[in-house]
């Protein structure tokens, strides 16, 4: 099925680094998000860059598009204990739903 | 606005039982979906509706599931009858259309159904 793919899987930082995420998808899309679950919590939205756009910035979050490798990457900058979750990208293909990869585990070491 | 409230946010039944999930969308959102969240399968998008219309239920694993929107604020999705494999985190999400392209999607906290 289509649905974007995040990279790597699982990841283990120090508080401070920057955590790097990479999620490829496979035909074009309307635009890309991204979201993040805290441990028995319901996703939440964290940012949306639209096919026509290349970088976006939230915060410490940046996030790039690149539509002629089918790929995105979010960057957490100085990373906290509280950024510890899992990260999901989801794409959508227009029509009228999200196809959601299968989650970057990320652990913020204090 | 709450956000988006499910009911009963843990359930534990024995197999052969009907299971029904509980969903309050946000007021003045448009779309509704129901995803599954497991290990093995991540999630999986099970239905959506649109104004309280099923558009696509593709995604609904058998018969033994159901889902529906009476109004614009509640849904129901109801397993009958459950089996150990339906074990999982049933989530439900609702959205603001936008024309073509699918928005924020704004998530409920799960229903964790284990299934004995």
């Amino acid at each position: 099925s289509q649905q974007g793919e995040e990279d790597p899987q699982a990841l283990s930082i120090q508080e401070g680094e920057n955590a790097t995420m990479n999620c490829s998808y496979k035909t074009s899309i309307n635009n890309l998000q991204w979201y993040r679950q805290n441990s028995g919590r319901g996703l939440v939205h964290l940012i949306l860059i639209r096919s026509n756009e290349r970088e976006k910035h939230s915060g410490r979050l940046r996030v790039t598009l690149d539509t002629s490798k089918k790929s995105s990457s979010l960057l957490i900058t100085a990373s906290r204990a509280a950024d510890t979750a899992s990260y999901f990208c989801a794409t959508d293909y227009g029509n009228n739903r999200l196809a959601f990869g299968k989650g970057n585990q990320v652990v913020v070491i204090p | 606005d709450a956000g988006v409230i499910q009911s009963p946010r843990h359930e534990v039944t024995e197999m052969g039982q009907e299971v029904t999930l509980r969903c309050k969308p946000i007021s003045g959102h448009d779309y509704l979906f129901w995803y599954r969240q497991t290990m093995m399968r991540g999630l999986e998008l099970l239905i959506y509706f649109n104004n309280n219309v099923p558009i696509d239920d593709s995604g609904m694993p058998e018969d033994r599931f159901s889902a529906k929107m009476p109004n614009a604020s509640f849904s129901t999705l109801k397993i009958q009858p459950s089996e150990p494999r339906d074990s999982a985190v049933y989530f439900c999400a609702s959205s603001f259309g936008r024309g073509v392209s699918t928005g924020e999607l704004f998530f409920g906290e799960g229903s964790r159904l284990t299934v004995l």
